[in-house]
């Protein structure tokens, strides 16, 4: 069984930087999409972007373009999700969600990254 | 707003069936297929159904999904209290190139 264990929760300043990792296990990393979906408090879902690690290719929601890059180290099966130029409306919880063909079989716990000053 | 549009809310009783809709447009429902989403409160979202009617493995065949032009619908047959959550409609969107979501149903058993 496939299983995504996301790194734990952030607090940080705006303006500041947040990295979040989804490490994999239990299944074929490199074939799956990975992709970033992001909930503020009492909000609906948000797509933020995706990575197909074995064609390295990556794409972004045109919200966050420039603001959000979105990696995939196959050695350590760990995909990442970096937010810069943090602002209070980027308070949310963050998931990461994984799957063959692009499907998002697979949800990670959720990772909640606060913005405060 | 939410590209997809759902009905915020929907309630039923016990046994009962409930539908709830997602209206898109051409770029996304109209071309590409629609997935749907369950989430109890304070979990991680659950694929549901994908590919417009296709259920992974452990969904019951209580859910089932369907989709006509630009618009899609979930559901549910045989309500049962734990189907109390939140679902949400998405699709990749070409004009956005990028997946949109609908603003998410809520869902409550009566």
């Amino acid at each position: 069984q496939v299983q995504l264990v996301q790194s734990e929760a952030e607090v940080k300043k705006p303006g500041s930087s947040v990295k979040v990792s989804c490490k994999a296990s239990g299944g074929t990393f490199s074939s799956y999409t990975f992709s970033w979906v992001r909930q503020a408090p009492g909000q609906g879902l948000e797509w933020m972007g995706r990575i197909i690690p074995i064609l390295d290719i990556a794409n972004n929601a045109q919200k966050f373009q420039g603001r959000v890059t979105i990696t995939a180290d196959k050695s350590t099966s760990t995909a990442y999700m970096e937010l810069s130029s943090l602002r209070s409306e980027d308070t949310a919880m963050y998931y990461c969600a994984g799957g063959l063909g692009g499907l998002d079989a697979y949800w990670g716990q959720g990772t909640l990254v606060t913005v405060s000053s | 707003q939410s590209v997809l549009t759902q009905p915020p809310s929907a309630s039923g009783t016990p046994g009962q069936r409930v539908t709830i809709s997602c209206s898109g447009s051409s770029s996304n429902i109209g071309s590409d297929y629609v997935f749907w989403y369950q989430q109890l409160p304070g979990m991680a979202p659950k694929l549901l159904i994908y590919r417009n009617d296709q259920r992974p493995s452990g969904v019951p065949d209580r859910f089932s999904g369907s989709k006509s032009g630009t618009s899609a619908s979930l559901a549910i047959s045989g309500l049962r209290s734990e189907d109390e959550a939140d679902y949400y409609c998405a699709a990749w969107d070409d004009s956005l190139s990028g997946r949109v979501f609908g603003g998410g149903t809520k869902l409550t058993v009566l």
